[in-house]
């Protein structure tokens, strides 16, 4: 399985700011996605990250306030765009496999003033 | 209804019990099911994988998938107190390769 880093691990924001979180894998890997996980809900996907290609976006989610870049085929980046404290959530990337499978970095904790 | 229910809990339990974790479905095109283990302030890792109907064994754990019902389980058997975490069942099959996923089920065991 891929070794998924993710920064930052956590942050604290004030409203109306932007935060860029990284997400880095240890291999190449031809898909890689951005999840959402709010407390008490199930894991809600954002976008799929394309290489060389605009993410492809979830129902609810725009690129305007979730811009994503995809550089290459080991790292991507997710910027929470114009925060609000309904932003408040743990945003996952993850790399899928074959069969499905997908294999998820520590997340990063966003706290949203 | 939504494609994927699963009970949030608490699941409470002694250690050496054994753990039901259950997930019911709603589309029939779902052919990969997965279990996922989330300890607090970690990302989801992945536990069991299985494709179709049947059972999955891994040391403790357990994993049967019923298609004719639209319900898979999750047993683990003799549970230690590291068991303890977020479990989450996620599938996926047909148009739709990502997979769906459910609430997950917080389980505690208590020495």
């Amino acid at each position: 399985s891929a070794v998924i880093s993710q920064k930052p691990s956590r942050d604290i924001c004030q409203r109306g700011t932007s935060l860029t979180i990284q997400c880095q894998v240890d291999s190449q890997v031809t898909m890689m996605f951005w999840y959402r996980q709010q407390p008490g809900q199930s894991l809600t996907l954002i976008a799929t990250a394309n290489q060389g290609s605009e993410a492809t976006y979830e129902s609810g989610f725009v690129i305007d306030k979730f811009p994503i870049s995809r550089p290459n085929l080991t790292f991507s980046t997710l910027t929470v765009s114009n925060m609000s404290p309904e932003d408040s959530s743990i945003y996952l990337c993850s790399v899928g496999q074959v069969h499905n499978e997908q294999f998820f970095g520590p997340g990063t904790r966003l706290t949203v003033l | 209804q939504k494609e994927v229910e699963q009970d949030p809990g608490p699941l409470s339990v002694p250690e050496g019990a054994i753990v039901s974790l259950n997930c019911t479905y709603s589309n029939s095109a779902f052919q990969y099911f997965m279990w996922y283990r989330q300890y607090s302030r970690k990302g989801p890792e992945l536990l069991m994988y299985t494709y179709s109907s049947g059972n999955k064994e891994d040391g403790r754990f357990t994993a049967q998938v019923d298609k004719s019902s639209k319900y898979i389980s999750l047993f683990i058997r003799d549970s230690q107190p590291s068991d303890s975490a977020t479990y989450l069942c996620a599938m996926s099959g047909g148009r739709n390769y990502i997979p769906t996923f459910g609430r997950g089920t917080s389980l505690i065991v208590h020495p």
